[in-house]
């Protein structure tokens, strides 16, 4: 099964406006961590935002936020302004703690194109 | 900090041939892993290092496939007898072990295989 699943493989949005791409996550793991990855055409994987599991707060970093629903199991990311900038592809991933490696679980991606 | 290097950034190769990359994670990050991406789709785990342990191998890495990391610091992931199959973007990150929150990851190499 998915751990990781990104629905929508492409999105438009307006200058300005803000958005906001689906993730939801499957695990059975009770503490776990959910990050945000925006990869530009160039190729590098740049983090955007993080959120624990038992994190009580939404996390916010700049016009980033993350929308945590912990009993839905979904971890949205909203981007408020959007900027021409913005156009990239974004990865949500996961990393279990009962996994010693950390390694990431990445969803397949939503191709975000900013409109001017 | 100069972050996470790659090397090369691409590589062109044919069939049969061997490739080697190169990985210079952030010098005092002890993890070190390597991530394959396959066009369309996220980056899928292949595998870590704790310092120059190789800790976990996923079952994506072939025989074909090794790699190290003398000395804990940078690594090398070989490819013998390239496929096209094997063609993809090879991203490889690194972190601290306890409190890292995230990994950092290089620019990645990409391989083509003609």
């Amino acid at each position: 099964a998915q751990k990781i699943t990104q629905t929508q493989p492409g999105m438009f949005v307006q200058e300005k406006e803000a958005v906001t791409l689906d993730c939801t996550y499957d695990t059975s793991d009770q503490s776990y961590g959910l990050f945000w990855y925006k990869q530009p055409s160039s190729g590098e994987m740049i983090f955007l935002i993080y959120q624990g599991s038992y994190d009580e707060q939404n996390a916010t970093e700049g016009r980033y936020s993350l929308n945590f629903q912990k009993a839905r199991k979904s971890a949205n990311l909203v981007i408020s302004a959007s900027q021409l900038g913005d156009s990239a592809m974004y990865f949500c991933a996961m990393r279990e703690s009962m996994d010693s490696s950390y390694k990431l679980i990445f969803g397949s991606g939503t191709r975000l194109l900013v409109r001017p | 900090d100069t972050g996470v290097s790659q090397d090369p950034r691409h590589k062109i190769t044919k069939r049969g041939q061997n490739v080697t990359f190169r990985c210079d994670p952030i010098s005092e990050h002890n993890r070190l892993y390597w991530y394959r991406q396959t066009l369309g789709q996220g980056p899928e785990f292949l595998t870590y290092f704790q310092n120059e342990a190789q800790l976990e191998k996923s079952r994506l890495l072939s025989d074909r496939f090794s790699a190290e990391r003398p000395k804990g610091s940078f690594s090398t992931l070989e490819i013998q007898r390239t496929e096209q199959g094997d063609s993809a973007m090879y991203l490889c990150a690194s972190s601290l072990i306890a409190g890292g929150l995230e990994q950092y990851f290089g620019p990645g190499t990409r391989l083509t295989v003609t």
